[in-house]
């Protein structure tokens, strides 16, 4: 079965600091990746997806990713974070071979000192 | 376009009670899924249905029942609640129920649920 792991579970910024937030998965096979955001009291939102192709992902609000097969990594990253961006942040994988069914890491809960 | 809706937002149950959580969306998506969000441990998937008139089990099935009443609604139901659901659940929906280019879930905005 396919496991996602994020490391930090609490990670603290002031503002303008850049950000990399944490994600490798333990499967084999193809995978889809996914960076969902979820700010204080609201739904999960996407914020990148990685099918195929370049491995360097950019998303909406500056957001960009990496994927490095050989590390089975999605690391998220962000060059100067704003107060806007306290929020939980989930990495999730889906295996080509195995239905649409997402596996989420634990999430990391981001606080910008402003 | 609404995307994905539940309700109701919040509930409070006594232990075995029973209640119908309802999800609806208005994308035409063929595939909807149900999660729960425990702190720490993400998003785990309850039960899913791949197109209407079908269901399965995800993660974290024991406890609920899923009906898919038609292509727009999917319903989660505790017949007996317990202290353990307490929970957030999320509803999500995809185009397909395949993991192929393009085909993000998108959530609906939680029930807060507590079991007393």
């Amino acid at each position: 079965a396919q496991s996602v792991s994020q490391h930090n579970h609490h990670v603290i910024l002031s503002e303008a600091a850049s950000l990399e937030l944490g994600c490798n998965y333990s499967y084999g096979g193809t995978v889809n990746l996914f960076w969902y955001v979820q700010y204080p009291g609201q739904h999960l939102q996407l914020l990148l997806k990685y099918f195929s192709g370049d491995p360097l992902v950019k998303g909406i609000k500056g957001f960009e990713a990496e994927f490095i097969k050989s590390k089975f990594s999605f690391n998220l990253r962000k060059p100067s974070v704003q107060w806007s961006d306290t929020a939980e942040y989930f990495c999730a994988v889906n295996a080509r071979n195995a239905g649409n069914m997402l596996t989420f890491g634990g999430g990391t809960r981001l606080m910008v000192k402003p | 376009n609404a995307g994905v809706t539940q309700t109701p937002k919040f509930q409070v149950l006594k232990t075995g009670q029973s209640m119908t959580l309802q999800c609806a969306q208005d994308m035409n998506h063929n595939s909807m899924y149900w999660y729960r969000q425990d702190p720490g441990m993400g998003l785990r998937l309850i039960y899913y249905s791949a197109s209407e008139g079908t269901t399965d089990k995800g993660e974290v099935p024991n406890g609920y029942n899923v009906s898919r009443l038609n292509k727009r609604e999917f319903s989660l139901r505790l017949e007996s609640a317990a202290p353990s659901q307490t929970s957030v659940y999320f509803c999500a929906s995809s185009i397909r129920p395949t993991a192929g280019d393009h085909n993000e879930q998108f959530f609906g905005p939680g029930t807060r649920l507590t079991v007393l």
